[in-house]
């Protein structure tokens, strides 16, 4: 069961440049979430997809792009990467939009942009 | 304001004993999930424990209890018999039923190192 992946798992690229991230679940859950992590913000959400095709700005969508045509991806794309872009970045996904329901995360992307 | 709000500088405690990592939350939807989750230095997430606002006993998984507090709108984490393995950072999240995404809103989060 291979659950939730991310590729690639680190990343280093210039400014300017365009980046896409991987996730894949093999769940089939409905909801799946791009977080970001960075020292002293905890996590905080890009964007999330309640189903194929439906997609929505969370906390901090500023420089990125997502879509959603399968289920069982969701890729996310730093459309001109910038510094303030370097960050750990996390796939989350989860089967209901219910109270008590449990986000399962990726492994992680370590992007560092130059 | 704030939603979560994890205010502990980085925490110790001895191998085998017990520890109490605080959170605090802001809301006013009555219907509500409080989740921890640990993160250790390998980088992924890992899911410990569930509250529900309307849950009527604290929640236990093994080692792993909350300490919720609905008053005072804390559910802070017991984490009994500590281990070295223990040591890592942890992540308190809300989850509020009015949220139209389902989405998690995490605190910054407390960083716990176990002493052998």
């Amino acid at each position: 069961d291979a659950g939730i992946t991310q590729s690639p798992r680190y990343k280093i690229t210039e400014t300017g440049r365009q980046v896409t991230l991987m996730c894949h679940q093999t769940w089939s859950h409905s909801y799946m979430f791009w977080y970001r992590q960075d020292l002293g913000h905890g996590l905080r959400l890009i964007y999330y997809s309640a189903a194929a095709d439906i997609t929505d700005k969370g906390e901090v969508p500023d420089g990125y792009v997502v879509s959603r045509s399968k289920t069982e991806n969701f890729p996310l794309t730093l459309e001109s990467a910038t510094r303030s872009q370097t960050s750990v970045y996390f796939c989350a996904s989860s089967l209901f939009r219910t109270v008590k329901e449990t986000q399962y995360f990726g492994p992680g992307t370590r992007l560092l942009v130059l | 304001a704030q939603k979560i709000t994890q205010t502990q500088p980085g925490m110790f405690v001895q191998e085998k004993e017990a520890v109490t990592l605080d959170c605090t939350y802001d809301t006013s939807d009555p219907s509500y999930g409080l989740f921890w989750y640990k993160q250790p230095s390998s980088g992924e997430m890992i899911f410990l424990i569930y509250q529900g606002s309307y849950d009527q006993q604290n929640a236990t998984e093994g080692r792993y209890s909350l300490n919720f507090q609905k008053a005072r709108k804390s559910a802070n984490l017991v984490i009994s018999a500590s281990q070295l393995g223990d040591s890592a950072m942890y992540f308190c999240a809300m989850r509020e039923f009015a949220g139209a995404n389902s989405k998690l809103t995490f605190g910054k989060g407390i960083t716990l190192s176990v002493r052998p």
